[in-house]
């Protein structure tokens, strides 16, 4: 497999679940991010890591947890979230963070929260 | 604040031009970044201008002025497929992507 994976690419939780969503690269890159995109509205940068270490946290509510074991795997812990959570969330990667790298984008997971 | 604007929505005919407009201001910058997504699909790169002017690529071109603080994205004869949300995105001092809302391109027969 190639490029950026994401599972699952659908989710349906209710506030009180707790579920992780997982992100793979297959490019050999350093770095990867988590991103919520909401309709009409730009992506917002959530999470990101370079080199296993967490470099940016864009002040994200605590229900969202990351984790990063390795270059190539990042999760996204969920737990006790709330219906605005609903969007897509895309997980990226880049050769590293600190230039301008393109950044190479997993298809994303479509969460709805009810 | 950091800000970047493009226009929400724009509808071209098949086989003609449209130019899509992208103004920024950012604290810093290190390049700026078109992408394309196809609904439901991953956002997928398609230029970055660090310098003035204009770069072709095949039936797109990308331009950037930086004492303007603007860009546009030219698509050449256009095509059904080319239906998709434009994505502009700068990198600002950090190297952080600030990005924009996009442009959900429509093309008509």
């Amino acid at each position: 497999e190639t490029g950026v994976t994401q599972t699952p690419r659908h989710l349906v939780m209710g506030m009180t679940n707790k579920k992780s969503l997982k992100c793979e690269q297959h490019l050999g890159h350093n770095a990867m991010y988590w991103y919520k995109q909401s309709a009409k509205k730009p992506l917002e940068l959530m999470f990101v890591y370079n080199f296993k270490e967490q470099t940016e946290n864009n002040s994200v509510p605590s229900r969202f947890s990351p984790e990063c074991p390795n270059s190539s795997h990042l999760f996204l812990h969920l737990h006790t979230l709330q219906p605005e959570d609903s969007a897509l969330y895309l997980c990226a990667s880049s050769q590293e963070t600190g230039s301008s790298y393109e950044q190479y984008f997993g298809p994303g997971t479509r969460l709805t929260v009810t | 604040g950091q800000n970047i604007d493009q226009p929400t929505e724009m509808t071209a005919t098949e086989g003609a031009i449209v130019q899509i407009n992208c103004t920024y201001q950012t604290s810093g910058f290190n390049g700026l970044f078109w992408y394309q997504q196809h609904a439901g699909e991953a956002p997928t790169f398609l230029s970055y201008n660090v310098l003035d002017g204009l770069e072709e690529k095949g039936r797109f071109s990308s331009f950037l002025s930086r004492s303007k603080g603007y860009s546009y994205l030219l698509l050449k004869e256009l095509q059904m497929k080319d239906s998709a949300s434009y994505l502009c995105a700068v990198s600002d001092s950090n190297y952080q992507l600030i990005w924009g809302a996009g442009t959900k391109l429509i093309i008509k027969p």
